[in-house]
């Protein structure tokens, strides 16, 4: 059974560099046809999607985040990690890891599974 | 405010059936299949429930139903249980630059 495990610092300070980590389980991180993504929730509110990498390194990232993210991923370890620079309180949410679908090359689909999330606040 | 437009709320007693909305543009929903629904607890990390339209993800029961018209999705739960007291969130991939969108999402609560 495919597992995702989320792993960082829950506190980083203003202008510094959130740093996370997924770890997959169950499965192979090289799977065809799956990326791997990012996902932020801020408390009380809804879902972001920050971007997704294939084990190629090929990334997607949403615009809005774009200058301040990088994803890597390392197969052999069956991890993939994000980054994302200068951060502010507008940045402090529980942040997802999930098996990303994309079809046909093209089309980005569902998540599944999850990672359970873990909490990053932004704060000095 | 999201890009997609979902129910703050809705509300229904245990037996009954109540559908979610999702509402997206022709540059989204109203043009692909790639629309999915996940079910969130509280503390809890979101579960699949509903990918591409229509499809249940194995081990998801019959009771939670996919559709699409035009630019709007939605979520049938039939034969509500305490269970289901949850926030649901709908996604859709986009052709815009942003790719894949979210909905606000919406609070179900089972009376």
């Amino acid at each position: 059974q495919l597992q995702l495990q989320e792993s960082g610092p829950g506190l980083v300070k203003p202008s510094e560099t959130l740093s996370l980590m997924c770890i997959v389980s169950g499965g192979s991180i090289s799977s065809s046809s799956y990326y791997w993504g990012w996902i932020r929730q801020p408390p009380g509110k809804g879902m972001e999607w920050i971007g997704s990498i294939f084990n190629s390194g090929s990334t997607y990232y949403t615009p809005s985040l774009k200058s301040r993210v990088t994803m890597f991923v390392d197969t052999s370890k069956n991890e993939f990690s994000l980054r994302l620079t200068s951060v502010t309180a507008a940045d402090t949410a529980v942040y997802y890891c999930a098996r990303h679908k994309r079809w046909g090359g093209y089309y980005f689909s569902w998540f599944d599974p999850w990672g359970q999330g873990t909490l990053v606040t932004v704060s000095s | 405010q999201s890009a997609l437009t979902q129910p703050a709320s809705v509300s229904g007693s245990p037996g009954q059936s109540i559908t979610i909305s999702c509402t997206g543009t022709s540059s989204d929903i109203g043009t692909y299949v790639y629309v999915s629904w996940y079910q969130q607890h509280p503390g809890k990390a979101p579960k699949l429930m509903i990918y591409d339209v229509s499809d249940r993800p194995s081990g998801i029961s019959n009771r939670f139903s996919g559709s699409k018209s035009g630019n709007t999705a939605s979520l049938t739960i039939s034969g509500l249980q305490a269970e289901d007291e949850a926030d649901y969130y709908c996604s859709s991939y986009t052709t815009s630059s942003t790719l894949v969108l979210f909905g606000g999402g919406t609070r179900l609560t089972v009376l």
